[in-house]
């Protein structure tokens, strides 16, 4: 097990809804990214979160938006779902900041299914 | 054209055969590179850096071509255990992971 954890495990919503997903960082690291995994492709980045701060994000809409606390876990919010949102949303730890060296620690995900 | 493709798969092959996959990439300014092994519905881990001199790890050899910008991963007498989908990455100003090739490895 690596020591990331998201919550919850599951999720289905239908569209329009708000949604907030939560991710635990491993023990000392403060590093947290996370990304949309669909049905038979490779995840995709949404953006990552360094002591707090958005420093890289991917190709997502606004409506898709995070925070990191003081503690460096990590919450991921998708506001107005839509139907192509429905995926596997994972959110990976490290202790690198901008470094593009260090190893990213998965956590389980969490299946989001939109209605 | 996407910034990382990988093999199509399903890759099916018998108990002690030697498999490779290919990756290529289009952003010369990428970083580092990886190679994730996913199994099904579960989260990717890593399974090893890869690097220009190339590395080994077992029954497991990754290489970089940075000049023609691609990346692989070789698998040596494959075992049943070793059946996932093998995700390569590409790091750099963002982290972008190729669609993943399924392999099937049996008896």
């Amino acid at each position: 097990e690596t020591g990331v954890t998201q919550s919850p495990t599951h999720l289905i919503k239908t569209r329009g809804q708000q949604v907030t997903l939560r991710c635990s960082s491993q023990s000392g690291h403060n590093t947290v990214s996370w990304y949309q995994q669909a049905l038979g492709q490779g995840p995709q980045f949404i953006f990552q979160y360094y002591r707090e701060e958005e420093n890289g994000r991917g190709n997502f809409p606004p409506r898709f938006s995070g925070l990191q606390f003081p503690n460096y876990s990590s919450e991921l919010n998708v506001n107005a779902l839509e139907l192509d949102d429905s995926a596997l949303y994972l959110c990976a730890s490290s202790f690198g900041g901008t470094s593009v060296l260090d190893e990213q620690f998965f956590g389980p995900g969490t299946r989001l299914t939109v209605l | 054209r996407k910034e990382v493709e990988q093999d199509p798969g399903p890759f099916n092959v018998p108990e002690g055969a030697t498999v490779a996959f290919n990756c290529t990439y289009s952003n010369s300014a990428s970083q580092s590179f990886f190679w994730y092994r996913q199994d099904c519905r579960k989260e990717p881990k890593l399974l090893m850096s890869v690097y220009s001199s190339g590395n080994e790890d077992g029954r497991f050899t990754a290489q970089l071509n940075r000049a023609s910008q691609y990346i692989s991963l070789l698998i040596r007498d494959s075992k049943l255990s070793d059946s996932a989908t093998y995700l390569c990455v590409v790091r750099g100003f963002k982290t972008i992971f190729g669609a993943g090739t399924r392999l099937f490895v049996k008896a």
